[in-house]
């Protein structure tokens, strides 16, 4: 019962810029609370690509950016690569009693 | 480096119970909050629950709330998650993730580190 909502695929061809978008509400995004974004490559665990709504943790190449506003959020990837291809989620938190924490629907990545 | 290795998923009927571990190493597991996330096949990833660095407080997710109970022994570098009443909808794979953050208070976590996962599968 994913509260955050993404979009279900974006396609781009190698090196061009992609984003992805998370629209939340008032108790998640919209409240204040910050974004955070994983790459799920197939068939492995999520991994941290940003926390804290645009900071990379070390490792992660700068193609990926994210930025937060009202109570959207957004991932850039820039000069795409072929490896790049994998599910992305965002994640934040929310005041709401059902959950500490929610994810996004998910969008799957694909270069064409 | 930071390892979490899961262990514990099995196929279990509706209403049984399972014990999930996670071993943790690479770093100070008492300085940390522990999480368990699961993904069902095909879906997305939610988040189940959250144990503080001493085991002082425990939070759950709706749909588990009653039903399952997170644990873990720092002396041994170990997460567990008590799954009782299990079904069919707690099929899933589930994720012992490293919580960190920059700021006090739960807000602001995010999981840094992740297991590669174990599977629970629950049916008859």
């Amino acid at each position: 019962q994913s509260v955050l909502t993404q979009p279900p695929s974006v396609s781009g061809a190698p090196g061009q810029r992609v984003t992805i978008s998370c629209t939340g509400s008032s108790s998640n995004i919209g409240a204040g609370y910050d974004v955070h974004w994983y790459q799920q490559l197939p068939g492995t665990a999520p991994k941290l690509l940003i926390y804290g709504n645009s900071n990379r943790p070390s490792g992660v190449p700068d193609r990926f950016s994210g930025s937060k506003s009202g109570t959207s959020a957004s991932l850039a990837i820039t000069g795409l690569q072929a490896e790049d291809e994998a599910d992305y989620y965002c994640q934040s938190y929310d005041s709401s009693l059902s959950a500490f924490y929610v994810f996004g629907t998910g969008t799957k990545v694909t270069v064409l | 480096e930071v390892q979490l290795v899961e262990s514990g998923g099995v196929v279990v009927q509706p209403g049984g119970s399972l014990r999930l571990s996670c071993a943790a190493s690479g770093f100070t597991f008492d300085d940390y909050a522990m999480h368990w996330v699961r993904q069902a096949p095909g879906k997305g990833l939610e988040w189940v629950s959250l144990i503080s660095w001493d085991g002082g407080s425990t939070y759950y997710a709706d749909s588990v709330k009653g039903r399952f109970t997170i644990s873990r022994d720092n002396s041994k570098n170990s997460l567990y998650l008590q799954m009782n009443s299990l079904r069919a909808e707690d099929t899933a794979l589930y994720y012992c993730a490293k919580g960190n953050s920059y700021s006090s208070g739960w807000y602001n976590y995010y999981f840094d580190y992740w297991g590669q996962g174990t599977l629970v599968t629950v049916s008859s």
